[in-house]
């Protein structure tokens, strides 16, 4: 099974500031996922990432937040300013293509004060 | 727009009985399922698969049933374990893209 981590595990940032949320793949991975999941609430899409490009998006992935893979293996995560309601699990995701399943990392407890 | 419904929130199961988790949706175009279990402040941890073209799929003691005319899926535990105490999660997806996931169903397994 493919190994994913994500750093930081927690991160408290007050509104308005910039966060960026990592995910390190173990092993070298095209498809990549960010999922986020408030508490209480079920896990909501965000976006796609393939070969260095957004595949697909879902509407809560608004002008705020943004995706890169700066040195070809960290996948991160910005969002240039955070609101109270930016607060959630987030979780990246790695395809397995093989299986067609996807792999999530641990999460990042993102708490917006 | 909740493509994916679990819509009990909430399951008790003695040691050793069935657990049966239940899972709607209502995009036909779905043709890949997923449930996932997942721990308090864990990410989600994938637990068995199955694609439209089956109609069961079995690991181990964890069965997943798809009906697709009545787009419905279950997962089946057996016999359940204090350890499968967890919150699950259905998830679809059409065609490899995004997943979809249900609202989860917190299953309690009681010794």
């Amino acid at each position: 099974e493919p190994e994913v981590t994500q750093t930081p595990s927690h991160q408290v940032t007050q509104m308005g500031q910039e966060v960026i949320l990592r995910c390190v793949p173990i092993s070298n991975h095209l498809y990549f996922y960010w999922y986020r999941q408030i508490l209480g609430q079920k896990v909501e899409f965000l976006v796609s990432f393939y070969n260095n490009e957004i595949s697909e998006k879902s509407e809560i992935f608004d002008d705020q937040f943004s995706v890169e893979r700066p040195d070809g293996s960290n996948f991160t995560l910005k969002i240039r300013s955070t609101k109270l309601e930016d607060s959630a699990m987030y979780f990246c995701a790695i395809l397995f293509v093989t299986l067609n399943t996807q792999y999530f990392g641990p999460g990042t407890r993102l708490t917006v004060l | 727009d909740q493509q994916v419904k679990q819509n009990s929130p909430s399951l008790s199961v003695q040691e050793g009985r069935i657990s049966i988790l239940n899972c709607d949706y209502t995009n036909s175009m779905f043709d890949y399922f997923l449930w996932y279990k997942k721990y308090p402040a864990e990410g989600p941890t994938f637990l068995i698969s199955i694609s439209s073209i089956k109609d069961k799929n079995e690991d181990g003691r964890f069965t997943v049933f798809l009906n697709k005319s009545a787009k419905h899926l279950s997962l089946h535990i057996v016999p359940s374990q204090p350890g499968d105490s967890a919150v699950y999660f259905c998830a679809a997806s059409a065609f490899g893209n995004q997943f979809y996931f249900g609202t989860g169903t917190s299953l309690t397994v009681i010794p």
